[in-house]
């Protein structure tokens, strides 16, 4: 079956450094990938998407390239703000009618002043 | 305009009640999911609606689970003889149509339902 795996956590950093979270899945076929943030007391909210092989998606200054070679879905960001401190979800689709999604465990991101 | 939502935002109850969870998706969204969240982990599937039918329930763990949306907008989790082992965060998402007249690939979340089970 389809499944997500993303690094342990937590992450902790300081305001203004590189972020990467890594993100592999198994999957048949052509899945799409997605993040998903949760921010402290606020329901999930989808990030960024990619919906086939070498896509990039980004957003509010997080990106992701999907690469199928690797079957990976990292995400990235230049320079984190305390603000983007959350919990980050990797997640799958697969294209069947359902749609439904799979995700990662979730790692927690804590940025400091 | 208003999101998905969801009600109560909290349910304690005891080993073996039945408990009922309800969604209430974006206006227009046909394409209806639940999902659980245990501490954790990331959400699981349990069950998709497309309309009023329950097209997808491949994630429902056992025979004590039921959902409903009779009207093809809200819908009922239905859990009976609650276990301990059922305490999670049960979250509804919505999405609506794509052009090929399956669910588009985004899908939006509600608040979830906290179930403790003592």
């Amino acid at each position: 079956g389809n499944s997500v795996t993303q690094m342990e956590g937590p992450v902790t950093l300081s305001e203004e450094a590189f972020l990467t979270i890594n993100c592999t899945y198994t999957a048949t076929g052509y899945p799409s990938l997605f993040w998903y943030v949760q921010y402290p007391g606020e329901g999930l909210q989808l990030l960024l998407k990619a919906t086939k092989a070498d896509d990039k998606g980004s957003n509010k200054g997080f990106e992701a390239t999907y690469r199928k070679e690797t079957t990976s879905f990292h995400l990235e960001k230049g320079s984190v703000q305390v603000s983007d401190s959350a919990v980050y979800f990797c997640a799958l689709s697969d294209n069947t009618a359902a749609r439904k999604l799979t995700f990662g465990k979730g790692i927690t991101l804590s940025v400091r002043p | 305009g208003a999101g998905v939502s969801q009600t109560p935002s909290n349910k304690v109850t005891e080993k073996g009640k039945y408990v009922e969870l309800r969604c209430d998706p974006i206006s227009g969204h046909t394409a209806l999911y639940w999902y659980r969240q245990s501490l954790g982990q990331g959400p699981e599937f349990l069950i998709y609606f497309q309309g009023t039918g329950a097209a997808d329930d491949s994630g429902l763990p056992n025979d004590r689970f039921f959902a409903v949306r009779p009207e093809g907008s809200v819908s009922t989790l239905k859990i009976q003889r609650t276990e301990r082992g059922d305490s999670a965060v049960y979250l509804c998402a919505s999405s609506s149509l794509g052009l090929a007249g399956g669910p588009r690939n985004e899908q939006f979340f509600g608040p979830g339902t906290r179930l403790t089970v003592l």
